[in-house]
């Protein structure tokens, strides 16, 4: 068990747009999710938590009007990335975790392009 | 100072060798330690949780030491396989709804034939 989606895996958008990139614990309830970014040759970088139900906890850096994060369920957290420049090319990476652990179990991630 | 620091490498060690990672951490208040591997463009996969009184999983053993606030992650007989990034991930504990997770900025390894 313990198994994390991610959707779309890549994306290729035009500058200004917005994009939502959905999170998915598939066999397990997730009462945090964690969404991370990473740039080439880089270490993960978190940029916020979520709780279900809750509003995320962003991290210093990270605006949290442009990186909406909506966790409306226990299986599913969305990240949209809005107005995007191509400085928000990255690949971006979701995680969840069951409630009561603390292990972290990753979806694939979603390479973003914006052209 | 970083608050998970970790080998920088990268170690390019032969089939068979035996090569240990080491990890560090500022917070004393951290609560949970994990490695993960991640290999080139993919997500991150747990590897092992390191307890305090360490874990061994087949080839791959970890310590944790409090005291020094330090992690370590043993590769005995390593295998072409084992070529990937390791992680070394910190995580602070729950403080009400919020907890901090923290990854080191990783280790590549090698492993030649």
């Amino acid at each position: 068990g313990a198994v994390v989606s991610q959707h779309p895996s890549w994306v290729i958008c035009k500058s200004g747009t917005s994009v939502k990139i959905e999170c998915r614990s598939l066999d397990f309830q997730a009462t945090t999710m964690f969404w991370y970014r990473q740039f080439p040759k880089q270490s993960l970088m978190l940029m916020a938590t979520s709780n279900e139900g809750s509003k995320a906890t962003y991290e210093q850096g990270v605006e949290k009007d442009k990186f909406l994060i909506n966790h409306a369920s226990l299986t599913l957290s969305t990240l949209t990335v809005t107005s995007a420049h191509p400085e928000d090319s990255s690949f971006y990476i979701c995680s969840a975790r069951r409630g009561g652990g603390y292990e972290q179990y990753f979806g694939p991630g979603t390479r973003l392009t914006v052209t | 100072r970083k608050e998970v620091e970790q080998d920088p490498g990268p170690f390019n060690v032969p089939e068979g060798a035996t090569v240990a990672f080491n990890c560090t951490y500022s917070n004393s208040a951290s609560q949970s330690f994990f490695w993960y591997r991640q290999d080139c463009r993919k997500e991150p996969k747990l590897l092992m949780s390191v307890y305090s009184s360490g874990n061994e999983d087949g080839r791959f053993t970890a310590q944790l030491n409090r005291a020094s606030q330090y992690i370590s992650l043993l590769i005995r007989d390593s295998k072409l396989s084992d070529s990937a990034t390791y992680l070394c991930v910190v995580n602070m504990g729950k403080k009400t709804s919020y907890d901090k997770v923290i990854f080191g900025p990783g280790t590549s390894l090698s492993v030649i034939p």
